[in-house]
């Protein structure tokens, strides 16, 4: 099956930077997602991204299919930003999502 | 339009007893995947189901079972419960349907604790 890797597995920060997280697959996806956890457990939805760019106010991400990368671009962090960040991938005709380890982000005030 | 709902949010257990867990869907969707997160193996897969069919296993003992019932909702079983049981169980919901986009939106979650 398809292998979703994430980069960096940790990461710090000063409140006010800028961070890219990575997301590598192995595999053509139909699927990319990328979900942020909140302290409690439930993921949040942030984008679905099979390819292309897309934004969201301070987060934007993009997919380059041909390549097999996704990027997750958070802009002028704040502490709320803070948690664990996944991407999850399918592809072929199965019907599960793959997930990566996840990169835990912590913003600092 | 509410959103994926499970219950309960929260469990405590023994070991060899068994339990049920219920995920409600968004309105519409069809399709309906539960997945298990623990620190060690992160977030796997157990199966997923559309229009009360399994389509999808993951690599889990018998132990796991599922269902899903005609308004969509699904229940996901585990029996003889084991220690290595106590996780999150996510469930999450997509619409499934030509043309729509294969978004998944996940619920709360239901913590399990097998003591």
């Amino acid at each position: 099956g398809i292998q979703v890797e994430q980069s960096p597995p940790d990461l710090i920060l000063q409140e006010g930077a800028n961070s890219t997280l990575r997301c590598n697959f192995s595999d053509s996806v139909n699927n990319l997602q990328w979900f942020h956890q909140n302290p409690w457990g439930q993921l949040i939805n942030l984008f679905y991204i099979p390819s292309g760019t897309k934004q969201n106010g301070r987060l934007s991400a993009t997919t380059v299919a041909t390549e097999r990368y996704s990027l997750l671009y958070i802009s002028s962090s704040q502490t709320t930003d803070s948690g664990v960040y996944f991407c999850a991938a399918r592809g072929g005709s199965n019907y599960k999502l793959t997930f990566g380890k996840g990169t835990l982000l912590t913003v600092n005030p | 339009k509410a959103g994926v709902t499970q219950t309960p949010r929260y469990l405590i257990k023994t070991r060899g007893q068994q339990v049920t867990l219920s995920c409600s869907p968004i309105s519409g969707h069809r399709s309906v995947s539960w997945y298990q997160q623990t620190p060690g193996q992160g977030l796997q897969f157990l199966f997923e189901y559309f229009s009360e069919t399994q389509r999808n296993k993951g690599n889990f003992p018998g132990r796991f079972s599922g269902r899903q019932f005609s308004n969509s909702r699904s229940e996901m079983n585990v029996s003889t419960l084991e220690l290595g049981d106590s996780a999150l169980y996510l469930c999450a919901s997509s619409l499934q349907t030509s043309g729509s986009t294969d978004t998944q939106y996940f619920g709360p979650g239901t913590r399990l604790t097998v003591l």
